[in-house]
């Protein structure tokens, strides 16, 4: 059975940092490209962050672009996203998905809260 | 960027009525589009890929069409189950989600 799960959100004051990680298992972590989707509280999903099976190839949304960074570490079936200069607008649930297209499997999510 | 832009934002029906929610892209996106059901405090569900693929384990009242910068989802005989928010996403370019469109009991 495909599982993944976040973990690492937390209450961050504005201008802090936080790692997110997601671990996968049921299925071959390295072969799938990887993303990071957020839903702001009551709002709609937003495409964060992409990564490939590699990790040589990345891509991320403008809105986060220069403060959030997407890697992975295929030995030990995980994916992370460290997040700086935090800001309100990044009060989320944070969502690790797999593909390079469409998305198939995604996790429970991890909320991230950006408040003094 | 490709927006993605659904309607209608809120569909209200009743058990049995079928439904059509439309996605329109900003430019063409081929058939590179997925359809998403999402629950309250719940992931995102896959439904539908390549505008008309269905997923595996999705109940065949569920389908989608369309191809360039129209496309639509449609449930035949809504069920109490079916009761939730829908997003489109494109996926031609980079990703982009539609704002999503709920659908609640009549």
């Amino acid at each position: 059975e495909v599982q993944l799960v976040e973990s690492g959100g937390g209450l961050v004051q504005p201008g802090g940092s936080l790692r997110l990680s997601c671990a996968a298992s049921g299925f071959t972590f390295s072969s799938y490209e990887m993303n990071w989707v957020r839903q702001a509280p009551g709002k709609g999903l937003e495409w964060v962050s992409h990564i490939s099976t590699s990790g040589s190839n990345i891509y991320h949304a403008d809105s986060v672009k220069g403060r959030f960074t997407i890697s992975r570490d295929n030995a030990k079936n995980s994916l992370y996203l460290q997040m700086n200069s935090l800001r309100a607008e990044d009060t989320a649930v944070y969502y690790c998905a797999t593909g390079g297209g469409y998305f198939e499997y995604w996790g429970q999510g991890t909320l991230v809260t950006v408040s003094s | 960027d490709i927006q993605m832009t659904q309607s209608p934002s809120t569909l209200s029906a009743s058990v049995g009525d079928r439904v059509t929610i439309t996605c329109r892209a900003s430019q063409s996106i081929s058939s590179w589009l997925a359809w998403y059901q999402q629950k309250p405090g719940k992931a995102p569900k896959l439904l539908i890929y390549k505008a008309s693929s269905l997923e595996s384990g999705v109940p065949s009242r569920f389908s989608g069409s369309g191809s360039g910068t129209e496309f639509t989802l449609t449930i035949t005989s809504l069920q109490p189950d079916d009761f939730a928010t829908y997003y489109c996403q494109q996926y031609n370019s980079y990703w982009t989600f539609g704002q999503g469109t709920k659908v609640e009991i009549k």
